[in-house]
């Protein structure tokens, strides 16, 4: 099975702070990464799609890119309404597995 | 727009069944792969199986094959979960979550519903 390690678990920020999580796959994945939000309580929300592919409906400041096995998730400028949790997932084999997620909270 | 709505949960005893429904609608629902994702209390999200449009192509998360079984209806416009040989660390809120695709060649989940709680507990 492929595993997903994000990182960090956790992360302190201010509004309008850029935030970068990461997200390392144990073997190729080719660009089979996505990336949700979940607010407590809440159902997740897809953010990005085959590792550069804004949802639709998704903020710009939001963004995606991928180097070899690494992924990164991008908040350019973070706004109040961002601060959740954010989970990689890698869809290029069964068992489709989730990152472990990362927790944004405000400063 | 698209709306799925799980049902279903509740408390169950180790080692019962359960079966979990997921209704869709705002889509046409038999062209696309379905999902169910699980969460338990305060932990992570883990897949756990997925199922293509037709039928024809089911996967299971190692954690519940064997013991799960997805099946859809695509003249009623619903997907099910049944669950056999529970066991306490399948507690968790079951979400079902559609697929762009038709064959699970994508994989990524573009619309969820809000969830049901499985708890299993004597």
């Amino acid at each position: 099975d492929i595993q997903m390690t994000q990182s960090p678990s956790s992360l302190s920020a201010s509004v309008g702070d850029r935030v970068t999580i990461t997200c390392r796959a144990s073997q190729s994945i080719s660009d089979y990464l996505n990336w949700y939000q979940q607010k407590p309580g809440r159902a997740p929300k897809l953010l990005i799609y085959t590792a550069t592919s804004l949802q639709s409906g998704v903020p710009s400041r939001f963004s995606g890119s991928a180097s070899g096995t690494d992924f990164t998730l991008t908040i350019s400028s973070l706004q109040p309404e961002d601060f959740a949790t954010y989970y990689c997932q890698q869809t290029d084999s069964a068992p489709f597995t989730f990152g472990g997620g990362t927790k944004v909270e405000i400063k | 727009q698209v709306k799925l709505v799980e049902s279903g949960g509740g408390l169950v005893q180790p080692g019962r069944s359960l079966r979990l429904s997921c209704e869709a609608s705002g889509f046409t629902f038999s062209s696309y792969a379905m999902h169910w994702v699980r969460q338990a209390p305060g932990r992570g999200l883990e897949w756990i199986t997925s199922l293509s449009y037709d039928g024809s192509h089911k996967f299971y998360a190692d954690s519940v094959k064997g013991r799960f079984t997805i099946s859809r209806d695509n003249s009623k416009n619903t997907v099910s979960l049944q669950m056999n040989s529970l066991r306490v660390e399948d507690t968790a809120v079951y979400y079902c979550a559609k697929d762009p695709s038709r064959l699970v060649e994508y994989g990524f989940l573009d619309s969820w519903g809000q969830g049901t709680l499985v708890a299993v507990s004597s």
